[in-house]
Formats: structure tokens, C-alpha cells, sequence
């Protein structure tokens, strides 16, 4: 059974460029949710998705975005790159009917934006 | 979404018990806690979840008090491969929601 996974796993992009990262969810999973981290800082919440729509979203802004495909993987796009969108970026997954609250993270795509 | 506070950082011995105390006054009723662990360049890792009492799994325990206000991770045990960030999460249940990490609790275990 593969649990979460995403790539690349590495990416260096340099400033004002467009970036796609790539996630799959474990397996009988349907919501996929995108998190950032900065060095030293815990994970923050990017925007989740379920049923190929966006149905939550954080504190960021519209240069973030996303899609879900109809087999519930999902690609995280960042267009316009800046120095600090340099970070860790995960990728959680989890079922829905809501009566687990446990999400799966993946290793994560660490980005170095130059 | 309800605040958590944990210590900063903290530091064991093998071979020890090791409780990290997570505080988080304004919980609400459909709240449950839960813990995660991340090692380096790795995504979190779930532990343990719980809602009141006690809780226990193969891994830790997690003692939640009756006013639900704080939340004990217990390690026994604890060997230097548990060292890692712990984040202590408070959220409704429910996967349609978005996970509140903190700074989390550096947990380093010395020889």
C-alpha cells in the first residue's frame, strides 16, 4: 500500500519563473491537502482539495494554485516566483466522510528559488 | 481555530520518559487533539490522536485532562532516533479541514 508521494523531490527555480509540483495520495484517499514550510517553522496550511474543487484555503495568495485530477492525485502551481516562496512544500491526504481526522503527509518537494 | 502553546524545545536521555505538555485554553467541544512528529526534510508524521481521558497506542500516550485545556504527549523510553519537532494540533474532526501547526517542541535525545 504507497502512502503519499510527491514530486520532484528537489526544484530550483529562479525568481519571476512558474513552478508545478506533483502529488499522489495514499491509496483510498480523496482530499488532498497542499502545505507550506519555511525553514524552521511548522507546516502552513495552502488550500485543500476534494472532488477536483478547491474547498478550503489559506492565507495565501492567488500566485498559489491548484488542481485535482478525477484519480485524486494533484499538482500545487506557483507562478512568479519570489526568494521567499523558497520552502518545503507537503502534500497530506486523508478520507473523507469526516470521521477520521488524521492527515498523511508526503516526504515533500523542496523548492530553492534563487 | 483553538492556539496551541508547546515548549520551544527539550532535552532527554535514553532511555527516559519524555512529556511534552501542549496548552490549548480555548479548545472547543468538537475539538480533538493530535499529535505529530517530522524528522528533517520529511513530512509530519501522525502519532496519536485523542478527545479526552487517555489514550494509548504502541507508540506513546496521550493524557488529556477533564477541562480539556491542556494535552501530555508521554514517550517511554525514548531512544535518539524519537529525536524530532513534535507539533501538538487542536482541530474539529473532520478531514474537510485545514491542520494548525505551530512551532512545535524539538525534542533532542542524548546518548
Amino acid at each position: 500500500d504507497a502512502g503519499v508521494t510527491q514530486s520532484p523531490t528537489h526544484l530550483i527555480k529562479t525568481r519571476g519563473q512558474q513552478v508545478t509540483l506533483r502529488c499522489s495520495p495514499k491509496s483510498g484517499h480523496d482530499t488532498v491537502s497542499w502545505y507550506q514550510q519555511a525553514l524552521g517553522q511548522g507546516p502552513q496550511f495552502i488550500f485543500q482539495y476534494y472532488e477536483e474543487e478547491e474547498r478550503q484555503r489559506g492565507n495565501f495568495p492567488d500566485r498559489f494554485s491548484g488542481h485535482q485530477f478525477p484519480n485524486y492525485s494533484s499538482e500545487l502551481n506557483v507562478n512568479a516566483l519570489l526568494l521567499g516562496d523558497s520552502a518545503l512544500y507537503l502534500c497530506a491526504s486523508s478520507f473523507t466522510p469526516e470521521l477520521d481526522v488524521t492527515q498523511y503527509f508526503g516526504p515533500g518537494t523542496r523548492l530553492l528559488v534563487l | 481555530l483553538a492556539k496551541t502553546t508547546q515548549p520551544i524545545s527539550m532535552d532527554s536521555y535514553e532511555g527516559q520518559e519524555v512529556n511534552i505538555t501542549c496548552s490549548h485554553n480555548n479548545i472547543a467541544t468538537n475539538d480533538y487533539i493530535t499529535w505529530y512528529q517530522q524528522f528533517p526534510s520529511q513530512g509530519p508524521r501522525f502519532i496519536i490522536q485523542g478527545y479526552k481521558t487517555k489514550v494509548t497506542n504502541e507508540v506513546a500516550s496521550l493524557f488529556i485532562p477533564a477541562d480539556r485545556k491542556s494535552s501530555t504527549l508521554s514517550l517511554p523510553r525514548v531512544s535518539l532516533s524519537d529525536t524530532a519537532v513534535y507539533y501538538c494540533l487542536v482541530a474539529p474532526s473532520g478531514s474537510a479541514r485545514q491542520l494548525t501547526f505551530g512551532s512545535g517542541t524539538q525534542l533532542t535525545v542524548l546518548p
